[in-house]
C-alpha cells in the first residue's frame, strides 16, 4: 500500500526561480496538508485542503506561495519567486478526514534556494 | 490559546535504559493527542495516539504514553531503548482553529542513544 508520495525529494534552485512541489495523497484520503519544517520555526502548517477545497491557508507565508489541489489524488505547492529564506523541508500529509484522524506524512522535499 | 510544549530539546540515554519524553499541552477541552517520530531524512511516522478511554496508550516499537488530565501532560515512555530509537520525537494536539483535522506540533525532542 503506497503511502504519501512527494516529488522531487530534493530541489536546488536559484533565487527568483519558480519552484513546484508535488504530492500524491493516500488513496481514499480526503484531507491534505502542506507543512514546512525549519530549524528555527519547527513544523508549520501552511495550508489544509478538505475534499480538494482549501480550508485554511492562514499559514501560507506570503503571496509568493500558492497551493492547488485539482483532484483528489494530486496537489502542488508553488513558490514564485523563490528566496533563500524559503529553504526548508516541505512535507505533505493526508488523512481520512474523519474527525481528527491520523495524518500520514510523505518523505518530504528538501528545498535549497541559493 | 492552544499550545504544545516539549521542554527537552535534546536527550541522551544509554542503550537499554528507560526513556521518558515530556509533552505538556494547553487546550480548552479534552484534546486528541499524538506522538510522531522522525528518523533522519524521513517523514513523520505515528507512534501512538489518544482520543478517549484508557489513559495509557500502547504504540508501535514498544512505546507507550499516558494521558494525565490533571497535569495536562502526555509523556512518552519506553522501558528499554534501542540504538534504532535515535530520532526526533514530536508531540501533537488537536483539533484547533475550528477545523476538525488541524494539529499543533511541539518543537520536538531529539533523542541520542549511547552504546
Amino acid at each position: 500500500d503506497a503511502g504519501v508520495i512527494q516529488s522531487p525529494r530534493h530541489e536546488v534552485t536559484e533565487m527568483g526561480q519558480e519552484v513546484t512541489l508535488r504530492c500524491k495523497p493516500i488513496s481514499g484520503h480526503n484531507s491534505l496538508f502542506w507543512y514546512r519544517q525549519t530549524m528555527m520555526r519547527g513544523l508549520e502548517l501552511l495550508i489544509y485542503f478538505n475534499n480538494n477545497v482549501p480550508i485554511d491557508d492562514s499559514g501560507m507565508p506570503e503571496d509568493r506561495f500558492s497551493a492547488k489541489m485539482p483532484n483528489a489524488s494530486f496537489s502542488t505547492l508553488k513558490i514564485q519567486p523563490s528566496e533563500p529564506r524559503d529553504s526548508a523541508v516541505y512535507f505533505c500529509a493526508s488523512s481520512s478526514g474523519q474527525g481528527t484522524d491520523t495524518q500520514y506524512f510523505g518523505p518530504g522535499t528538501r528545498l535549497t534556494v541559493l | 490559546a492552544q499550545s504544545v510544549t516539549q521542554p527537552d530539546i535534546h536527550i541522551t540515554v544509554s542503550e537499554g535504559a528507560s526513556l521518558e519524553l515530556r509533552c505538556n499541552y494547553s487546550y480548552g477541552a479534552t484534546p486528541y493527542l499524538f506522538w510522531y517520530v522522525q528518523s533522519p531524512g524521513q517523514g513523520l511516522q505515528l507512534l501512538l495516539k489518544y482520543f478517549s478511554g484508557d489513559t495509557l496508550v500502547q504504540g508501535i516499537k514498544g512505546f507507550e504514553a499516558e494521558f494525565k488530565r490533571s497535569q495536562s501532560s502526555f509523556n512518552l515512555r519506553k522501558p528499554s531503548v534501542h540504538w534504532s530509537d535515535a530520532a526526533e520525537y514530536f508531540c501533537a494536539v488537536g483539533p484547533y482553529g475550528g477545523a476538525t483535522n488541524k494539529l499543533i506540533f511541539g518543537t520536538g525532542t531529539l533523542l541520542a542513544v549511547q552504546p
